[in-house]
């Protein structure tokens, strides 16, 4: 098993630009988060999906949008990307529905520059 | 909001040391709390998962205690090496709230 992988795992952008990271996991997870994680704020959740073909927002959800089309795979967009967007995303995939008692899996992040 | 604070920010043992940090969370309606283990350049990975008030979970050299009455869990590191060298995150979750917070996290050094 892979786990969760994200791709790509570095990215420069323009201001302006747009993107889509791709979060895969193979572990027939029902639930996955996009977070973002920059220094002193720990990690933020940006939006989730609860299943397939479902997302709801995070705490941080602004200039962002995802699309679960597949249960396998969670896609985090960035329409017009700008430098408060500079972070690492990370990805993450639990079990099943009681997520405040099941262990979340990471993926290893996408470090992402907006210049 | 649901705030979740993690003491102290960062900290710097000698190997062998014993060390322990603290996670902070609302202590109302309580469902679970979490602890990570964030290497740099690896992506968390999960310690322990607490929910009854008193909990106390081990793994190897690392412990955890869980007060969920007044809102506190204490990660604990006997004889610290310095591959425990890592970010300690708590995450917090409440009832009837399907995500968990998390904290930001306490830094490890340990000194060879």
């Amino acid at each position: 098993n892979a786990g969760v992988t994200q791709t790509p795992k570095f990215r420069v952008l323009k201001t302006g630009q747009s993107m889509t990271l791709l979060c895969a996991q193979d572990m027939n997870h029902e639930y996955m988060y996009w977070y973002r994680q920059d220094p002193g704020m720990g990690l933020r959740l940006i939006h989730y999906s609860v299943g397939e073909g479902t997302t709801a927002k995070g705490e941080v959800p602004d200039g962002y949008n995802v699309s679960r089309l597949k249960k396998q795979n969670f896609l985090l967009g960035l329409e017009s990307a700008a430098p408060s967007q500079t972070s690492v995303y990370f990805c993450a995939s639990s079990q099943e529905r009681i997520l405040l008692i099941r262990t979340q899996y990471f993926g290893p992040g996408t470090r992402l520059l907006v210049l | 909001i649901l705030n979740v604070e993690q003491s102290p920010q960062s900290l710097h043992v000698q190997e062998g040391d014993s060390t322990n940090f603290t996670c902070s969370f609302p202590s109302s309606n309580f469902y679970a709390l979490h602890w990570y283990r964030w290497e740099t350049a690896k992506s968390p990975e999960a310690l322990f998962v607490m929910t009854l008030n008193g909990d106390e979970k081990k793994k190897g050299r690392i412990s955890a205690t869980l007060n969920t009455k007044e809102g506190y869990s204490y990660l604990y590191i006997k004889g610290s090496q310095p591959e425990d060298s890592a970010t300690y995150l708590c995450a917090f979750g409440k009832t009837s709230y399907d995500k968990v917070i998390f904290g930001p996290g306490t830094s490890l050094s340990v000194i060879p």
